[in-house]
């Protein structure tokens, strides 16, 4: 079973900031990775597909990057509405199934 | 554009059979390659995938769950569903069903607003 694990925890930052956000799988899921976005009572929203690849509709100030164990989200330059929770999401086609990462919160500091 | 809502009773009592029914609208369940899933999580915490399916009726379960879940599709009303049995308090979640798409890479990229059930006597 893949395990995915998500650093921080938490990160305070300040609207304007450039936000890192830390995916890191316990082996190899290629480039098998997705994020989401997720604000308080909404559902999540889907932000990055294949590692690297933005969803549609979702601003260039997102970026995703790596491949195998590790990878990123990047949050440029952070908008007042950027402030949400932020899931990874890894498929694996045997067994076909998804795993999600415990979350990082990003929140106003 | 495709919208989903999921649909069920918000309380349900241990030991008995959860069941939710997502609704598809503005495009047909069948059309394209899509499977379609469910999703829980309970107040506060992360995202669980309970399971998916493909429209020709194959199913996958996370191995967690998957001695007591079933998911279905009914084609002909643009709807699938969720049955969980043997249902405990840490049933109790937000359950959303959502799209798995190939154009994304079989990212999950419409998802329904989530519904409560509470799991209480």
């Amino acid at each position: 079973e893949i395990v995915l694990t998500q650093s921080p925890a938490t990160l305070s930052l300040s609207p304007g900031e450039r936000a890192t956000l830390s995916c890191r799988a316990s082996q190899s899921v290629s480039s098998y990775l997705a994020w989401y976005q997720q604000k308080p009572g909404q559902a999540p929203r889907l932000l990055i597909y294949d590692a690297s690849n933005r969803a549609t509709g979702i601003p260039a100030r997102f970026s995703g990057s790596g491949s195998g164990t590790d990878f990123t989200l990047t949050i440029s330059s952070l908008e007042p509405e950027d402030f949400a929770v932020y899931y990874c999401q890894q498929r694996s086609n045997w067994p076909p199934r998804f795993t999600f990462g415990p979350g990082t919160k990003v929140d106003i500091k | 554009q495709v919208q989903l809502q999921e649909s069920g009773p918000g309380l349900v009592k241990p030991s008995q059979t959860l069941s939710l029914t997502c609704t598809v609208s503005g495009g047909s369940i069948s059309s394209g390659s899509y499977y379609w899933s469910w999703i829980r999580q309970p107040a506060g915490k992360g995202l669980e995938w309970i399971g998916r399916i493909y429209t020709s009726g194959s199913t996958n379960y996370n191995p967690s769950l998957k001695s007591r879940v079933t998911i279905s599709v009914d084609t002909s009303k643009n709807q699938f569903s969720l049955k969980l049995s043997s249902v405990t308090a840490a049933d109790t979640a937000v359950y959303y069903c959502a799209r798995v798409s190939e154009d994304t890479a079989w990212g999950m990229d419409v998802w329904g607003q989530g519904t409560t059930v509470t799991v209480s006597s």
